[in-house]
């Protein structure tokens, strides 16, 4: 299994450009989510869902948008990308989301600038 | 709000030295809590998981304890070795939505 895999590993955007970061599981989760990383703040959950069809909002929403017409893709789009989502996003999925045991595993990460 | 914090920030020992990494959380009611390793410019990868009902886990050199009441959680690395070095993380749970909330980190250096 590859695991959880993100693309690209790097992107620069002028502000107010659109792009989609990419994720993609090949082990049958149900679950997915996006974070982002930022020095000083952590990592916050920006959307997730539940499984294909279904998506909701995490901590830091605004500026970004889901879907989930499979159930090994999540992307996340950028509508018009602001100097404050430079960020490193990080992609995760586990088996349920509500089961204990559920162990999250995580991509490699996108590393965005913007200009 | 769930705050979870993690100290020291930074951490730097000899090799061989056995260490302990503190987390703590401000809400009791967590479903799991879990221990993340994350070396630099790479993603996250899950060490130990501990559910809300157990007091520790273990993984050949780490063992993580979980104290629920106090909202504390550490994880205790054995015979430290400069292979170790790297960022750790602790995130909880608060309740089965599958959502983490992570502390910032606590970097350990090993130096050989």
């Amino acid at each position: 299994n590859a695991g959880v895999t993100q693309t690209p590993k790097f992107q620069v955007l002028k502000t107010g450009q659109s792009m989609t970061l990419q994720c993609a599981q090949d082990m049958n989760h149900e679950y997915m989510s996006w974070y982002r990383q930022d020095p000083g703040m952590g990592l916050r959950l920006i959307h997730y869902s539940v499984g294909a069809g279904i998506t909701d909002q995490g901590e830091v929403p605004n500026g970004y948008n889901v879907s989930r017409s499979t159930t090994e893709d999540f992307p996340l789009r950028l509508l018009s990308a602001a100097p404050s989502q430079t960020s490193v996003y990080f992609c995760a999925s586990s088996y349920t989301g509500y089961t204990s045991t559920d162990t999250q595993y995580f991509g490699p990460g996108t590393r965005l600038t913007v200009l | 709000k769930q705050e979870v914090t993690q100290i020291p920030a930074a951490l730097s020992v000899p090799e061989g030295e056995n260490l302990v990494l503190n987390c703590s959380f401000t809400d009791s009611a967590i479903y799991n809590l879990q221990w993340f390793r994350q070396d630099p410019g790479k993603g996250l990868t899950s060490l130990l998981l501990i559910q809300s009902s157990q007091r520790e886990q273990t993984s050949g050199r780490l063992n993580a304890s979980l104290d629920k009441s106090s909202g504390r959680s550490t994880l205790y690395i054995a015979a430290s070795q400069p292979g170790d070095s790297a960022t750790y993380l602790c995130a909880v749970t608060p309740g089965n939505t599958g959502k983490l909330i992570f502390g910032q980190g606590t970097t350990l250096q090993v130096k050989p």
